[in-house]
């Protein structure tokens, strides 16, 4: 299986920062990554498919950008409803694994 | 809006078969453009992709999986289904269901709200 691993795991930030969260593949995957954010008893939410493009009604702050092994999202400017765990996802291949996940708590 | 929902069980047996059904509502399982999945995360933990089936009824599993589990779907219904057979503790989770868009690979676009499903005697 082609390993997904997630850095850091653990962030803890202000509102207002910017953050940057990195997935990194064990090969080239090309643009076949997707990221989620989940909050406390809630289903994962998409926010980027495509490594960059941004799903509706997702804000702007949120950006996705990378090819190949190494991807990142970054959020602009923390707002408070962003402390959540964020999941990248990878879906080139057989079989679809998630990161372990980025814990994004409140400094 | 699509909306999705998991029913079956919250308690399964060790060694049974865990059922689970998602009912769609503002979608159609038979729409071409979509496939539909199943992910499950256990307490505290990540996120585990358990397959998906297409509308042609054509399915994909996750290798962990292969030799126990299998999906179907019922369009008459509006719903598909999850069979995941000789469970044990390990199995216990939150169970997803997934409705999937086609963009550089089947990501994940509407979710259900989760099912627990606990094994024990």
């Amino acid at each position: 299986d082609i390993r997904l691993t997630q850095s850091p795991t653990f962030l803890s930030a202000s509102v207002g920062d910017r953050v940057t969260i990195t997935c990194r593949a064990g090969q080239d995957i090309g643009n076949y990554l997707a990221w989620y954010q989940q909050k406390p008893g809630k289903a994962p939410n998409l926010l980027i498919y495509g490594a960059s493009t941004l799903q509706g009604g997702v804000p702007s702050r949120f950006s996705g950008s990378g090819s190949g092994t190494e991807f990142t999202l970054t959020i602009s400017s923390l707002q408070p409803e962003d402390f959540a765990i964020y999941y990248c996802q990878r879906l080139e291949s057989y079989p679809i694994t998630f990161g372990q996940g980025t814990r994004l708590e409140i400094k | 809006q699509v909306q999705l929902q998991e029913s079956g069980p919250g308690l399964v047996k060790p060694s049974q078969t865990l059922s689970l059904t998602c009912t769609v509502s503002g979608d159609s399982v038979s729409s071409g453009s979509y496939s539909w999945s199943w992910v499950r995360q256990p307490a505290g933990q990540g996120l585990e992709w358990i397959g998906r089936i297409y509308t042609s009824g054509r399915t994909n599993y996750n290798p962990s999986f292969e030799s126990r589990v299998a999906m179907s779907l019922d369009t008459s219904r509006n719903q598909f289904s999850l069979n995941l057979n000789s469970v044990a503790a390990a199995d216990t989770a939150v169970y997803y269901c997934v409705r999937e868009a086609f963009v550089s690979g089947w990501h994940g676009d509407s979710w259900g709200q989760g099912t627990l499903v606990t094994v024990s005697s």
